[in-house]
């Protein structure tokens, strides 16, 4: 079963707008981190925003927040003033709590957003 | 704060060698973490390194291993190479690892022919 869920395998927003790439998630875990990684097409990964588990405000960044719903596994990243710049894959991922060595898979990334912002 | 550097950046192997990849970490990070990205398959995670132990593993053939150094540089071992092991190869490194937030580097293209 997948783990992070990102649904929507790509997106368009125009300029200026605000927009949400959803993801949930699925873990039977209390302790644990959602991130929201951003992937231009030069391939590196850039950190954007994290949201521990016990949180109880969602995390901002900038133009950058999440939306953060624990009771329904919801962790959306909202983009505010949409820049061209802003163009790229998106990844959610989770990281589950502490675990046995003999425990696998457990950084789990979605399958990631296509985002593109339109002048 | 230079970032996380990996190199090379580019490598083109043949079927059946080795291959070793470095990565040096953020500068009083701790943590490394290896991933492996794919078209097919996205990104899925080798391992985690911290205080020259593994950790953490994923779910891998033991063609693939790791270790990392005193100064929490790591490199990343496959052998005997096959084609479906082209994909770039990402590490990441945090201050302690666990549920901390992680920094990627450029990545290290490997192709396999």
């Amino acid at each position: 079963a997948q783990k992070i869920t990102q649904t929507q395998p790509g997106m368009f927003v125009q300029e200026k707008e605000a927009v949400t790439l959803d993801c949930t998630y699925d873990t039977s875990d209390q302790s644990y981190g959602l991130f929201w990684y951003k992937q231009p097409s030069s391939g590196e990964m850039i950190f954007l925003i994290y949201q521990g588990s016990y949180d109880e405000q969602n995390a901002t960044e900038g133009r950058y927040s999440l939306n953060f719903q624990k009771a329904r596994k919801s962790a959306n990243l909202v983009i505010s003033a949409s820049q061209l710049g802003d163009s790229a894959m998106y990844f959610c991922a989770m990281r589950e709590g502490e675990a046995p060595k003999t425990s696998y898979d457990k950084v789990i990334f979605g399958p990631g957003t296509s985002l593109s912002v339109i002048p | 704060k230079a970032g996380v550097t990996q190199t090379p950046r580019y490598l083109i192997k043949t079927r059946g060698q080795q291959v070793t990849l470095s990565c040096s970490p953020i500068s009083g990070h701790r943590s490394v973490s290896w991933y492996q990205q794919t078209p097919g398959q996205g990104l899925q995670f080798l391992f985690e390194y911290f205080s020259e132990t593994q950790r953490n593993k994923g779910n891998f053939p033991g063609r693939f291993s790791g270790r990392q150094f005193s100064n929490s540089r790591s490199e990343m071992n496959v052998s005997t190479l096959e084609l479906g092991d082209s994909a770039l190869y990402l590490c990441a490194s945090s201050v302690l690892g666990g549920l901390g937030e992680q920094y990627f580097g450029p990545g290290t293209r490997l192709t396999v022919t």
